[in-house]
């Protein structure tokens, strides 16, 4: 089963960029990932899938400052240009017959 | 417009029962696989339970035995029926679908990851 890593806290000023890792247990680097935003007190959002190549796929609406890339098990998430409604928790999740989520990373736009 | 919308939450006495259900438009249930995920208060995103497509069923180990995931599918509807709740049960239920992605190589693997969450329905349990 994998586990997916994550810090539990970033910060980065408004109109700044920021990148978020979700890091991929050992023998499990070349998986898919999801990442998911989720703003305070709403549902979760879907962003992208993300493969280990750094090819990734946005869901609708999702802004273009949101992108993503892969360095061998780690998996990034990149804010650019933040705004302040991307305060948010966001979530890696993979799949292993069953989903499983990394812990989260509260993102508090200064 | 593809959505999904949960209900029968509520407040709840430790031990008793509930059935959460998550309608769904715009797509159809039973083409996808489908998951329940919760989160307890203040805490993260925790997987409950999937039905494929097909029909096969997993759970957490936190809910196995008391928790039954299902679909109508004449309802375009999924079901969580969850019994002998406890205390730690209390959170936000959210259905979820899934959608999946291959990865080809000496062994090709598909990958399944949630694209579309519902809004959510709050269960209390209380002790």
């Amino acid at each position: 089963q994998p586990v997916l890593t994550q810090s539990s806290s970033a910060s980065a000023s408004l109109g700044s960029s920021v990148k978020l890792t979700c890091t991929l247990s050992s023998g499990h680097s070349s998986y898919i990932i999801a990442w998911h935003q989720q703003q305070p007190g709403k549902a979760p959002r879907y962003l992208m899938k993300l493969e280990g190549s750094g090819s990734y796929n946005k869901g609708s609406g999702v802004p273009d400052r949101f992108s993503g890339s892969s360095s061998g098990a780690d998996r990034y998430l990149t804010i650019s240009n933040l705004q302040s409604e991307d305060e948010a928790d966001y979530y890696c999740e993979t799949w292993d017959g069953n989903p499983v989520f990394g812990g989260g990373t509260k993102l508090t736009v200064l | 417009e593809v959505q999904l919308v949960e209900t029968g939450g509520g407040l709840i006495q430790s031990g008793g029962s509930l059935r959460l259900s998550c309608a769904a438009s715009g797509f159809t249930v039973s083409s996808h696989y489908m998951s329940w995920v919760r989160q307890a208060p203040g805490k993260g995103l925790e997987w409950v339970s999937v039905i494929y497509s097909a029909g096969t069923t997993y759970y957490a180990d936190s809910v196995r035995g008391r928790f039954t995931i299902s679909r109508d599918d004449s309802k375009n509807t999924l079901f969580l029926q969850m019994n002998s709740l406890r205390a730690e049960d209390t959170a936000v239920y959210y259905c979820a679908r899934q959608v999946n992605s291959m990865v080809r190589g000496v062994v090709s693997y598909y990958y399944y990851y949630m694209d579309v969450w519902g809004k959510g329905t709050t269960v209390t349990v209380s002790s």
